[in-house]
């Protein structure tokens, strides 16, 4: 059966420091991945996604970058972290766009 | 560009009375559209999607949908709510196949059932 893993589940960090979130899916292959942030309990708004190796697109301009280095492996990172990147972060992964998608249990950074 | 609305923020319900969540979306071309919810500090978890054929479908714990292509709408219902099903629903909507992978969410709709 397909999994999704998404760690830490939790971070504290300070201003100015780096970041790496990582998820990874498991029992599946070529998915299509996203990162998404989720401010203050509600919206999702849409960070990045990849439907493939090495292609990454996106949605929002901000301090933060994605990689897919493997087929099944979704890494969010910053090199110097700003308060407003505070938020509770999800992965997700489907198939294409008439299947649904899974999420990750998400992290949630603080940055202090 | 494609978009979601979820147009309220909360919907209070009684127990035992009916539930409406409503959902407008904004897409080039066919959509295809879902429906999910999360509990507190939690993933969000599928309950039903439209793709194409009947415009009512059903999905996970009691719950239905109905598209509506004249009205951009896709509102989510059940006919008796639970105290359980309190939690937050988002719409969702993805453009057609030649339009990318992107995955859309609306704002989400906080859901309140009271015994």
């Amino acid at each position: 059966s397909q999994t999704i893993h998404q760690w830490p589940a939790t971070l504290v960090q300070p201003v100015g420091s780096p970041l790496s979130l990582e998820c990874t899916v498991e029992g599946t292959s070529n998915p299509n991945l996203y990162w998404y942030r989720q401010a203050a309990g509600r919206g999702l708004q849409l960070l990045f996604y990849s439907v493939g190796i090495g292609q990454i697109s996106s949605e929002v301009p901000q301090n933060l970058s994605a990689s897919r280095p493997q087929d099944r492996q979704f890494i969010l990172s910053s090199k110097k972290l700003l308060l407003s990147d505070s938020g509770f972060y999800l992965c997700a992964w489907n198939q294409g766009p008439v299947t649904e998608a899974f999420f990750g249990q998400g992290t949630r950074l603080t940055v202090v | 560009a494609q978009s979601v609305a979820q147009p309220e923020d909360q919907v209070n319900v009684a127990e035992g009375n009916p539930l409406t969540v409503k959902c407008t979306y904004s897409v080039s071309g066919n959509p295809y559209l879902f429906w999910y919810v999360q509990y507190p500090n939690r993933g969000l978890q599928f309950l039903l999607k439209y793709i194409t054929g009947d415009n009512l479908v059903k999905g996970s714990y009691g719950f239905e949908a109905e598209f509506n292509k004249s009205q951009t709408s896709f509102h989510l219902k059940k006919p008796s709510a639970l105290v359980s099903d309190s939690a937050l629903y988002f719409c969702a909507v993805s453009p057609p196949y030649n339009q990318g992978g992107k995955l859309i969410f609306g704002q989400g709709t906080e859901l309140s059932v009271k015994p």
